[in-house]
């Protein structure tokens, strides 16, 4: 079965530190995989794609590692400031014609002053 | 500027209305969808049409009908309401089928009272 779970499902962290989010998938065959950032009351913005033969995948503080042999993927947030406040989700396309998206459920970041 | 708005934002109505929410893409993409954000925060796709064409379908009642007046609107129609349509819709679009990254909508809340 197609499935992508992600962990934590929530995390609180201090301004100014770095955290890593986690990305399990279980997807067959794979296309590509994307982190995208949700803030609260607003629609999904990407982050990073990476295709895969990509291994990392960097945008600003954030950067995503992609191990396609075990099929994990993480979000590494550098120096974090408290607008990464949101939901982080994990999405994995389905490879073929109509590349379906399998969505994982969120990782839910709030960063405290 | 904006590159996928919907409409509107907030939608409260009666059990057993028919209602519209309404999307609209200007980044000349060729692929637009639906989905729909539970209370739980899982983002569920609905459908996706390609050059007028549904392509993906999920497992929704047929209360639900997608109509494309063109290749920059994807509208969604909603027969006979019921509580559990309650949730936020997010309308996205991208290039390529499901293998480009995909730009979501604000999202509309819909409250089925």
């Amino acid at each position: 079965k197609n499935q992508v779970e992600q962990s934590p499902q929530s995390l609180i962290i201090l301004e100014g530190k770095n955290c890593t989010l986690q990305c399990n998938y279980t997807v067959s065959p794979f296309s590509n995989l994307r982190w995208y950032k949700q803030d609260t009351g607003r629609g999904p913005v990407s982050l990073t794609i990476m295709t895969f033969s990509e291994n990392t995948k960097s945008n600003g503080r954030y950067t995503a590692t992609l191990d396609a042999d075990t099929k994990q993927s993480s979000l590494h947030i550098t120096a974090s400031q408290l607008s990464d406040s949101a939901s982080y989700i994990c999405v994995v396309t389905l490879g073929g014609s109509q590349g379906n998206l399998i969505f994982g459920k969120g990782t839910k970041l709030s960063v405290k002053p | 500027d904006t590159a996928v708005s919907q409409t509107p934002k907030y939608l409260v109505t009666q059990m057993g209305n028919d209602k519209s929410i309404k999307c609209e893409q200007n980044l000349g993409h060729d692929t637009m969808y639906w989905y729909k954000q539970d209370s739980k925060k899982f983002l569920k796709i609905m459908f996706s049409y390609n050059n007028k064409e549904l392509i993906i379908n999920e497992t929704v009642p047929n209360r639900f009908s997608p109509k494309s007046p063109d290749k920059a609107h994807l509208n969604l129609h909603i027969n006979s309401l019921e509580l559990g349509d309650s949730a936020v819709y997010f309308c996205a679009s991208s290039q390529v089928g499901g293998s480009d990254t995909q730009y979501f909508g604000p999202g509309t809340r819909l409250t089925v009272l």
